[in-house]
């Protein structure tokens, strides 16, 4: 049972444009949501994460919309850059099980020049 | 230089053969995991431990096995009995208390 479903599978964007990435969650203990980026051969790396208490965080080209009633929280690229092209997954986790993450599918962006 | 090391990066493996794959953490972290990345795919959760001498099997984790004699070390052994072992295997690290994980640069295992 996937804790967390994670789409699009793939996502192409213009240079310039607004990548959106969507997460959906169904255990409300979940009370951390952040976001890794991976490039091809490297492991991931935290990008921003978000907890429940707000409904949006933002860090530079990077934003997270959270929506608690709704169970969804997305990822959005400002002003994609080629240099953003990597997979992207969104995760899940809770003290209540011992921090153990909940990863989405993954989504690979490419950002065309 | 703080961080999760890997090793080998490369490694092959011949049929029928254990291999054990190196990860070392510097980070003082109580918990560490080891994930399974087929191409295109998500991450999958093998092995997972919160404290010294104390795992517990994620999805899955046939095939496998772990152990956790030290804070800083999480060995994971590929044996024989995983018939499909090829794949990019991360190892990462958090803290309790914290919600951070942290991941290494991963190791390409490769059945010949």
């Amino acid at each position: 049972q996937q804790q967390v479903k994670q789409s699009p599978q793939s996502l192409i964007v213009q240079k310039g444009g607004i990548s959106i990435i969507n997460c959906a969650y169904e255990n409300t203990a979940f009370d951390y949501f952040p976001w890794y980026q991976q490039f091809p051969g490297k492991g991931p790396a935290l990008l921003i994460a978000i907890r429940p208490d707000v409904s949006e965080k933002k860090e530079g080209r990077f934003t997270i919309s959270f929506n608690k009633s709704a169970k969804q929280f997305s990822l959005h690229i400002m002003d994609s850059q080629p240099g953003d092209s990597a997979t992207y997954f969104c995760a899940a986790s809770t003290r209540r099980t011992g921090n153990q993450f909940y990863f989405g599918t993954g989504t690979s962006l490419t950002v065309i020049p | 230089d703080g961080g999760i090391t890997q090793s080998p990066k490369y490694l092959f493996r011949k049929e029928g053969q254990n291999v054990t794959l190196s990860c070392e953490q510097n980070l003082n972290h109580d918990a560490m995991y080891w994930y399974r990345q087929d191409p295109g795919q998500g991450l999958r959760l093998i092995y997972y431990s919160q404290i010294v001498n104390d795992f517990q099997k994620g999805d899955i984790a046939e095939g496998y096995s772990v152990s956790r004699e030290k804070k800083e070390s999480f060995p994971l052994t590929v044996t024989s009995a995983q018939k499909n072992p090829t794949a990019f295997y991360l190892c990462a690290s958090s803290n309790t208390g914290r919600n951070n994980i942290y991941f290494g640069e991963g190791s390409w295992l490769t059945v010949v």
